[in-house]
Parts: structure tokens; C-alpha cells; sequence
């Protein structure tokens, strides 16, 4: 079976520009979040979202956004690049019914800003 | 709001020598507790995960026992190998109505030489 699954894997952007991230769940997983992975440091939370709706949102400015498709894949959107945005990206996803199976990642996308 | 804090690294040990990563962690209610391990270059994946006071998580010979009373789910091993070399995280995640979210320490790389 695939895991989760993310794209583009590496990215470079330019200062100001906009970026869209893709994650696809493991099959029957119904709930997705995004985090922010800082060089050295631990993954922040973004967002997460079940059923299509957003039910968490992390400390993030308004620049970042995501949404949920009927499939359940996933689109985390930032606008107006800043050079601090440069991190690896990690989506996860999770079975419901409970927070006790545990998350599983991709394998992230790494955005650099420039 | 919640928090973890972990030893601070980086750790280098030889192989086949006992490995301790102490995590603490500060939260409301009743947090499930994870380690995931990352290798250079790739994402997260879960080592093992605990969700009530008293249970012990185990894989690949690694452990770790949720301490209510302490607020600590330190990881061991009793003889690592040079393949263990990764950084690795603890995590809580908590069960709030603003949905579940994973909140992480900031790691520590481990290093195991021959």
C-alpha cells in the first residue's frame, strides 16, 4: 500500500511569490495535517483537517492556507514568500476514530525561498 | 499550552552501548505520547507511542513507559547500532475540540559509530 504522498519533493522559490503543496493520505484516511519543519528544529503544526473541514490551526499567519478535497488529498497554499518560509513541509494523515494509532508522514516537500 | 522538552544532543555513543533521550512534556488532560525517528533527507516515522499513564511502548528494541507522575516518556535501548543514527523527536499530541494536533521537541541526533 502507498503512503502518504507529497509533492513537488524540493522547490525553490522566489522572495513574494505564491507555493502549492499536494499531500495524498493512505487510503481510508480521512484526516490530514500539515506541519513546518524548520532546519534543526521540531515540526510546527499548521493545520489539520477531517471530512473536508479544517478543525486545527497552528500559529500561522493568514499568508498560509489549505484546503481538503473530496478524495481527501490535500493543498497546503502560502502566499507572499518570505525568506523564513524556506522548511520542509511534512503532511500527515491518520485513520478516524481516535487519537491513539498514531500519525504517519511523508516524506515532505522542501521549500527554499530565495 | 502544551510543550515537550527533550535532552539536548547531539548524543554520540558507540555501538552496542545503552542509549537514554529523556522527554518530558507539559499538558492538559491526557496526551498520547509518540517518538518518531527521522533519517537524513526523509520524514518522520513513528518508533512507538504510549496512550495512558503506565503503558509501555516498544519497537525494534527501543522502549519507552509513560510517567503521569514525572510527565516524562524517556526512550532506551540497550545496544544501539550505527543504524539507529538519526534524530529523534518526542511528541504529544492532545485531544482538544480544536482537533488533534501533534506538538514536538526539538529533537535530538543521535550518532552511533562502530
Amino acid at each position: 500500500d502507498a503512503g502518504v504522498t507529497q509533492s513537488p519533493t524540493h522547490l525553490i522559490k522566489t522572495r513574494g511569490q505564491h507555493v502549492t503543496l499536494r499531500c495524498s493520505p493512505i487510503s481510508g484516511h480521512k484526516s490530514v495535517s500539515w506541519y513546518q519543519q524548520v532546519l534543526g528544529q521540531g515540526p510546527q503544526f499548521i493545520f489539520q483537517y477531517y471530512e473536508k473541514e479544517e478543525r486545527g490551526r497552528g500559529n500561522f499567519p493568514d499568508r498560509f492556507s489549505a484546503r481538503q478535497f473530496p478524495n481527501y488529498s490535500s493543498e497546503l497554499n502560502v502566499n507572499a514568500l518570505l525568506l523564513g518560509d524556506s522548511a520542509l513541509y511534512l503532511c500527515a494523515s491518520r485513520p478516524s476514530g481516535g487519537l491513539d494509532y498514531g500519525y504517519t508522514f511523508g516524506s515532505g516537500t522542501r521549500l527554499t525561498v530565495v | 499550552g502544551n510543550s515537550v522538552t527533550q535532552m539536548e544532543g547531539p548524543v554520540t555513543l558507540s555501538e552496542e552501548a545503552f542509549l537514554t533521550i529523556n522527554c518530558t512534556y507539559t499538558a492538559t488532560g491526557y496526551p498520547s505520547l509518540f517518538w518518531y525517528v527521522q533519517y537524513p533527507g526523509e520524514g518522520l516515522q513513528l518508533l512507538l507511542k504510549a496512550t495512558k499513564a503506565d503503558d509501555k511502548g516498544s519497537n525494534k528494541g527501543f522502549e519507552a513507559t509513560y510517567r503521569k507522575e514525572t510527565t516524562s516518556f524517556h526512550l532506551e535501548k540497550g545496544s544501539v547500532q550505527v543504524s539507529d543514527s538519526a534524530v529523534y523527536f518526542c511528541a504529544l499530541s492532545d485531544r482538544g475540540t480544536s482537533g488533534s494536533r501533534l506538538t514536538f521537541g526539538e529533537g535530538t541526533q543521535l550518532t552511533v559509530n562502530p
